[in-house]
């Protein structure tokens, strides 16, 4: 347990439904991340925040993906009008740090869209 | 062509083997890192590493900025050391960024 939890463990919904998921990173970590990872693959960077604000965002999140951290605490993932193509591990994790730092992973939301 | 690339991408072991896993990349890097991911998910941070050599336990990291690659041994290897291994560099941009991109992986098991 790295201290990053993440809820709920797993997902099942039907394509066209709205999904969310919940991060809540090591208290005092200012940095969190969303990554996701398809079977087989390496995980990809999909949004970066520091405290509140939304620092990065790949190019993989498309419009219907929208991420949050209001108070610079948690964090949701909220993916609108499902695709199978949405099927992935979603994965989070949180660091402390200006410079280089190691990432701390939660161990991750699957979802599975039907 | 893949920015990070890792090989073998499927290694199988004895026991007591000596191990090495390879991680190249094709861009100016900030730091690698090294990271073991087991069956479920979890992933953990092995090493980061921006240069020379780096000593935990079992593992050792080596870097080498100028040929771009990296290396990660498991000496003595056991089958709890059963995972994958996830290489991930940060980009050198001229501004600051944070996004890590990852190798595939190499998915590594140790018979006993």
């Amino acid at each position: 347990d790295t201290g990053v939890s993440q809820d709920p463990r797993h997902k099942i919904t039907k394509r066209g439904q709205n999904v969310t998921f919940r991060c809540d990173p090591i208290s005092e970590h200012n940095r969190l991340y969303w990554y996701r990872q398809t079977l087989g693959q390496g995980p990809e960077f999909l949004t970066y925040f520091q405290n509140e604000a939304q620092l990065e965002k790949s190019r993989l999140l498309s419009d219907r993906f929208s991420a949050e951290r209001p108070k610079g605490s948690f964090s949701t993932l909220e993916i609108q009008r499902t695709e199978q193509g949405d099927s992935a591990m979603y994965l989070c994790a949180s660091s402390f740090g200006v410079v280089e730092e190691t990432q701390y992973f939660g161990p991750g939301t699957r979802l599975l869209v039907l | 062509k893949n920015e990070v690339e890792q090989s073998p991408q499927n290694l199988t072991a004895q026991e007591g083997e000596f191990i090495t896993i390879n991680c190249s990349y094709s861009v100016g890097i900030s730091a690698l890192h090294w990271l073991q991911q087991h069956p479920g998910g979890g992933i953990v941070s092995l090493f980061m590493l921006s240069s020379g050599k780096k000593k935990h336990g079992r593992l050792i990291a080596t870097i080498n900025i100028q040929e771009k690659h990296s290396s990660l041994h498991i000496t003595a290897s056991h089958p709890r050391d059963s995972a994958v291994y996830i290489c991930a560099v940060r980009i050198r941009y001229g501004g600051a960024t944070n996004k890590l991109i990852f190798g595939t992986g190499t998915l590594l098991a140790v018979q006993p």
